[in-house]
């Protein structure tokens, strides 16, 4: 019961390289979301899915892309790396829409842009 | 503009004692709110949540409270356990957007 893996764990980009966050969960959720965090901030919302083949912006979408094209994997692309998108990124996967089940997060991804 | 708010980043409390960290939030319309518990190098952990019709619900240790006068709520932990160390996130739910907070620190000292 792996619930929610995201790969790598820690990377470093050079400005410009682009690189995808992949994100991986086992329990047959239909929500999906990308979080990332910074210092002294709370969680932003990057995107989300409802389920495959559907995706939608959360609060701060620039400078990424997602795709859902299963049930089971939710990456997220970076294009062009910047040194605003250093920070932890989070994934994060819920049964439905439901929101007292609350959601089950991966261990993050480290992300450092220089 | 954060519209979830934790004024507290940091928290220390004995042993045995209660530890209450307290969030803020701006909009009305939020119809659900949770609590997170986040160690180092690892994601954030569901604890408990509350709708917005509601004023308290109690899991174990852990109480959360909801004031919607006030837009405030609160996790107690009673009794305080060293392993509850970590950070606390305190969310809030519209639609499908979830808000989180900043975080408060918790520090159980043996």
């Amino acid at each position: 019961n792996a619930g929610v893996t995201q790969t790598p764990k820690f990377r470093i980009l050079k400005i410009g390289q682009s690189m995808t966050l992949q994100c991986a969960q086992d329990m047959n959720h239909n929500y999906m979301y990308w979080y990332r965090q910074d210092p002294g901030m709370g969680l932003k919302l990057i995107y989300y899915s409802v389920g495959a083949g559907i995706t939608d912006k959360g609060e701060v979408p620039n400078g990424y892309n997602v795709s859902r094209s299963t049930t089971e994997d939710f990456p997220l692309r970076l294009e062009l790396a910047a040194p605003s998108q250093t920070s932890v990124y989070f994934c994060a996967s819920s049964y439905s829409g439901t929101p007292n089940y609350g959601y089950t997060f991966g261990s993050g991804t480290r992300l450092t842009v220089v | 503009d954060q519209q979830v708010k934790q004024n507290s980043p940091s928290l220390s409390v004995q042993e045995g004692r209660i530890s209450i960290l307290n969030c803020d939030y701006t909009n009305s319309m939020f119809d659900y709110f949770l609590w997170y518990k986040k160690y180092p190098a690892e994601g954030p952990t569901f604890l408990i949540s509350i709708s917005s019709i509601k004023d308290k619900n109690e899991d174990g240790r852990f109480t959360v409270f909801l004031n919607k006068s006030a837009k405030h709520l609160s996790l107690h932990i009673v009794p305080s356990q060293p392993g509850d160390s970590a950070v606390y996130f305190c969310a809030a739910i519209v639609g499908n957007q979830f808000y989180f907070g900043t975080g408060t620190s918790l520090t159980v000292i043996p």
